[in-house]
């Protein structure tokens, strides 16, 4: 069936980075793009930028803009987001999603937490 | 960027009822507008896209309608799996997307 599948959760101290993987499953990986959203505690959803898997184009958003990274890699069918210098308020549950316009196949979440 | 608003931000209501949530955009967008849900712990689920397709495998209780800056998602006759929180998104500005900041539904 298709799916993604996102790495485990991770505790790292401000300042440091992170690097979320996301494997999908079951469609051509090519033929959409991969969003990254995360989702603060009790607060609502945040899109954090785009990557065309078939060319490698990406979009951030503004504030995320010099700090995030998104990569694919087309031979295992993986997208990444390399957040660096982390700051206690990029504790969150962070997504992966299909893009094809709308987001229609979620991967089940990693969550991050900042902490010294 | 263009900016979402979504009214109520919360409501209350009983199984059985018919529940309307509005979305609206800092500017037109077409009839580029999603609809998910999301239950407590668990990643969104599309409910509908192009502003009123039915995602595969949606209850047909759920409907969307509008278009331009004006989007409203109804639930026909409230389940008590419906209970959660729902966001719209805009698409128009794609790959660029704005979620709206969510309605939350709860049990009367």
């Amino acid at each position: 069936q298709v799916q993604l599948v996102q790495s485990g959760a991770e505790v790292k101290k401000p300042g440091a980075s992170v690097k979320v993987s996301c494997k999908a499953s079951g469609y051509t990986f090519t033929s959409y793009g991969i969003s990254w959203v995360r989702q603060a505690p009790g607060q609502g959803l945040e899109w954090m930028g785009w990557i065309s898997a078939y060319n490698g184009n990406t979009n951030y958003a503004q504030k995320l803009q010099g700090r995030v990274t998104m990569t694919t890699d087309t031979s295992t069918s993986t997208a990444y987001m390399e957040l660096r210098s982390l700051r206690s308020d990029d504790t969150a549950v962070y997504y992966c999603a299909r893009s094809f316009g709308a987001f229609d196949i979620w991967g089940q979440g990693t969550m991050v937490t900042v902490s010294s | 960027d263009i900016q979402l608003t979504q009214s109520p931000s919360f409501l209350s209501a009983s199984v059985g009822d018919r529940v309307t949530i509005t979305c609206r955009a800092s500017q037109g967008i077409s009839s580029y507008l999603a609809w998910y849900q999301q239950k407590p712990g668990k990643a969104p689920k599309l409910l509908i896209y192009a502003a009123s397709t039915l995602q595969s495998g949606v209850p047909s209780r759920f409907s969307g309608s509008g278009s331009g800056t004006e989007f409203t998602l109804t639930i026909s006759s409230l389940q008590p799996e419906d209970f959660a929180t729902y966001y719209c998104q805009q698409l128009n500005s794609y790959p660029r997307f704005t979620f709206g900041p969510g309605t939350k539904v709860d049990i009367k």
